[in-house]
């Protein structure tokens, strides 16, 4: 079984400054890593994933995260926020065998202060 | 290019009805997933299915079935509702079991009473 530890239930940064939004996790098996952001009274959108290759994974919205096999962690940065940023960031993890089952986080709320 | 869309989009019922939760997956999409997420919580798993079939399930009862469709739609069936059902329900859909990403729509709020 997986499990996924967010450390910060809350982020507050201002805004143009640097975030960085940590993620461990714990699995037997070898997963895939994912970083989905949802706005309010909306769904999750895909940030960013980690399959397989360079540990540095680029994603949208300026979003990068770096997977650390040995921490087991796979912490999302961003270097400059902007207010449209304020949302929950869900980190989540999959199995790679096996149906896409994903283990989420319980998210990290991320407030941008002007 | 559609995507995912789920009705109704808010509901009450009252405790040991039974709801049905509808989702209509993006084109091209042959696999749909369902989460529940209460409030405050990360999504939680309930099960998966691909190609009209059950392809995995969550820690979730008996009593939250599925089904999907030839067209790749799908319904998420919860009988005998409780309190603790209460959250928002996501419906994803993916080009593959896998690896292909998650699209998920806005979910449906169940309220139980």
């Amino acid at each position: 079984a997986q499990s996924v530890t967010q450390l910060d239930s809350q982020v507050p940064v201002f805004e143009e400054a640097p975030v960085e939004l940590r993620c461990n996790y714990s699995s037997s098996v070898s997963v895939y890593l994912f970083w989905y952001v949802q706005y309010p009274n909306q769904g999750l959108q895909l940030l960013l994933k980690y399959l397989s290759g360079s540990t540095l994974v680029k994603g949208i919205n300026g979003f990068e995260a770096e997977f650390n096999k040995s921490q087991t962690s796979f912490h999302l940065r961003k270097p400059s926020v902007h207010i449209s940023d304020t949302a929950e960031y869900f980190c989540a993890v999959s199995e790679v065998q096996g149906a896409q089952k994903l283990v989420f986080g319980q998210g990290t709320r991320l407030t941008i202060n002007p | 290019e559609t995507g995912v869309t789920q009705s109704p989009t808010h509901l009450i019922k009252t405790r040991g009805q039974q709801v049905t939760l509808r989702c209509s997956s993006q084109s091209g999409h042959n696999t749909v997933s369902w989460y529940q997420q209460a409030l405050g919580q990360g999504p939680q798993f309930i099960f998966q299915y691909y190609r009209e079939e059950e392809n995995g399930r969550g820690n979730f009862p008996p009593r939250f079935s599925g089904l999907q469709f030839p067209n790749y739609s799908s319904e998420l069936n919860v009988n005998a509702l409780e309190l603790d059902d209460s959250a928002l329900y996501l419906c994803a859909s993916s080009s593959d079991r896998v690896t292909s990403p998650l699209h998920f729509g806005n979910g449906t709020r169940l309220t139980v009473t």
